[in-house]
This record gives structure tokens, C-alpha cells and sequence, in this order.
């Protein structure tokens, strides 16, 4: 079986550039999770997703962050416009229905560069 | 709020026992348990809930002090395999259903 999907895996920007990161959660799993991580923070959550629908995104740094989901196969996380500080490791992650969280299946990972 | 976990790094010679914990200053409805190794993703290792059910590694164990807000994790006769860096996420339960992951402990096994 397929597990989450990440595109891209590396991706080397400029300041001030737009930067879309894309996830394809495990089919059936009804909850997603951006997280971003870093060697000072850690692993922070960003926002998560229930149903396709935002739950929670006070994790969000400020304006330049959106996601979205449109449907149980796809979602978004952009930045724009970028700065080098957004430089970290994306991770996406899904769980299926369960009471609480259940267990969560991480992506490999988008790797970001802000020049 | 992130949870603390102690220590920050361990190193350990193979055969050796490790605990690491984890606390939260918040009422937690379950602990997490994720190990990542370098330049990979966090891979799941168990959940403890509330009340005491445990779902996960049958190798590693964990407790759960719901009182003290605490978690420990730990890993017996460790193998060369169990390096890594370990996480704990907690939940705080309905309205918070959330997974905040700790500050992370560095677990490095020698032969």
C-alpha cells in the first residue's frame, strides 16, 4: 500500500518566491498534519485537518502560511512570499478514524531552502 | 504547550537499558511515542490513553502517570537499531485533539 506522499522532496527558492507543498494522505485516514521541523523548535505542528476540514491552524507562523484540503486526496501547504527563516523540513502526516488521535503516518518529507 | 522531555541525549553501549521521559503541564488524554532516525520520517512506536490501554511495540514499554501529567518510555537490552531520536506527542482530549511532539531525546547506541 501506498503511504503519504510528499512533493517535493527538496526544494531551493529565493526570498520573496512562492513555495506550494503537496501531500496525498493514505486513502481511507480522515485527519492530516502539517508539521514543520527545525533544529531550534523541533517539531512544530502547523495546522491539521479533519474531514477535509481546518481544525486547528494557530501553529501557522503569520499570513504567508495557507493550507487547504480540498478533498480526502489532497492538500496544500504555501508559503508566499518565502523567507529564509521558513527554511525546515515539511512533514505531512494522516491518520484514519479512530476516538482521539490514532497513529500517525508521516510522509518523507519536503526538505526547503530559502536563498 | 510543548511537552519537556529529559534527557536530551543519551548514549548507551548495546545491551544497555535507556529510559526517557515526559512531561506536560497540561491534562493529558494520551501519550505518543514516535522514534525518527536521521534524515527520515518519525516512525509510530505506541499510544497510551487515559484509563491505561496501550496500543503499539510489543518490545518497548511505557508508562503513563495521568496525575503527574507524565510519560516514561523504556527501552530494554538496547540494539544498535533503537538509535535514533525519540518523541513524545501528548492530547489534550476533546476540543484539544491535537498531537504536540516534545523537544525530542537523542538516543545513540555503541557496540
Amino acid at each position: 500500500d501506498a503511504g503519504v506522499i510528499q512533493s517535493p522532496r527538496h526544494e531551493v527558492t529565493e526570498m520573496g518566491q512562492e513555495v506550494t507543498l503537496r501531500c496525498k494522505p493514505i486513502s481511507g485516514h480522515n485527519s492530516l498534519f502539517w508539521y514543520r521541523q527545525t533544529m531550534m523548535r523541533g517539531l512544530e505542528l502547523l495546522i491539521y485537518f479533519n474531514n477535509n476540514v481546518p481544525i486547528d491552524d494557530s501553529g501557522m507562523p503569520e499570513d504567508r502560511f495557507s493550507a487547504k484540503m480540498p478533498n480526502a486526496s489532497f492538500s496544500t501547504l504555501k508559503i508566499q512570499p518565502s523567507e529564509p527563516r521558513d527554511s525546515a523540513v515539511y512533514f505531512c502526516a494522516s491518520s484514519p478514524p479512530t476516538s482521539g488521535i490514532g497513529e500517525l503516518f508521516f510522509g518523507e518529507g519536503s526538505r526547503l531552502t530559502v536563498l | 504547550q510543548q511537552p519537556v522531555q529529559s534527557p536530551q541525549a543519551v548514549i548507551l553501549r548495546e545491551g544497555e537499558d535507556a529510559v526517557i521521559n515526559c512531561s506536560s503541564s497540561k491534562a493529558l488524554y494520551s501519550v505518543h511515542w514516535y522514534r525518527q532516525k536521521h534524515g527520515e520520517a518519525p516512525v509510530f512506536l505506541m499510544i497510551l490513553l487515559k484509563g491505561g490501554e496501550q496500543k503499539g511495540h510489543e518490545k518497548i514499554s511505557a508508562s503513563f502517570n495521568e496525575k503527574k501529567q507524565q510519560s516514561s518510555l523504556y527501552l530494554t537490552a538496547s540494539q544498535l537499531s533503537y538509535s535514533g531520536t525519540y518523541f513524545c506527542g501528548t492530547e489534550g482530549g476533546f476540543g484539544n485533539e491535537k498531537l504536540t511532539f516534545g523537544t525530542g531525546t537523542r538516543l545513540t547506541i555503541i557496540p
